[in-house]
């Protein structure tokens, strides 16, 4: 199953786009991915969701490229409210069984 | 208004006693998760249900238990087996295209 690798850490300024990308090498082909975003002792929220090439909705955008073994989440100028962690999940479905794989997150910082 | 929840928000168990985190969801939602979330870390499943009556381990299923009588509740049972039980726990829901709704969570403190 897909492993899923992202930055630890990222620091942006208010106003700027950030780009946050996760690898999944061994992604398959049913499996699709989703972001969530985490605030300090929350559960963390849905962001976006995709299964390949761009989606996009009121809050990010999600990039995957053909080979699908990364993806991108975009942020369009982030806010000091942006700072928080962020996940990449790939998960399998099959049938009432779920294989899901998390990233161990990237923590966001926006700056002033 | 439609969400999950959970309670206690903080407990407190001394070692060697069995305690129970309840999760609720009004979501009308088949599939429900619970994950164990260390500082600094990233979610780990503990179990999960895909149907009323039936439920699945996880990646970290030794030292809990859980039952799914009902389609809106999924009670976590974290037993005195679990070695290292100190942590924050999270319960989700998801509907037909999973995406999953997390609720607040339960911080469980071992003294």
């Amino acid at each position: 199953l897909a492993k899923t690798t992202q930055p630890i850490s990222m620091d942006s300024y208010e106003g700027q786009e950030v780009n946050i990308t996760c690898s999944h090498n061994n992604i398959a082909t049913n499996d699709y991915i989703t972001w969530y975003q985490q605030f300090p002792s929350q559960g963390p929220r849905f962001i976006i969701q995709g299964y390949k090439t761009k989606v996009t909705n009121e809050v990010a955008s999600l990039f995957i490229p053909a080979d699908r073994k990364s993806s991108t989440l975009s942020l369009p100028r982030v806010s000091l409210s942006d700072t928080a962690v962020y996940y990449c999940l790939v998960a399998r479905v099959q049938g009432n069984n779920r294989k899901l794989i998390w990233g161990l997150g990237t923590s966001l910082a926006v700056n002033p | 208004d439609g969400g999950i929840t959970q309670s206690p928000k903080y407990l407190f168990r001394k070692e060697g006693q069995n305690v129970t985190l309840s999760c609720e969801q009004n979501l009308n939602h088949d599939a429900m998760y619970w994950y164990r979330q260390d500082p600094g870390q990233g979610l780990r499943l503990i179990y999960y249900s895909q149907i009323v009556n039936d439920f699945q381990k996880g990646d970290i299923a030794e030292g809990y238990s859980v039952s799914r009588e009902k389609k809106e509740s999924f009670p976590l049972t974290v037993t005195s087996a679990q070695k290292n039980p100190t942590a924050f726990y999270l319960c989700a829901s998801s509907g037909p295209v999973d995406t999953q709704y997390f609720g607040p969570g339960t911080r469980l403190t071992v003294l």
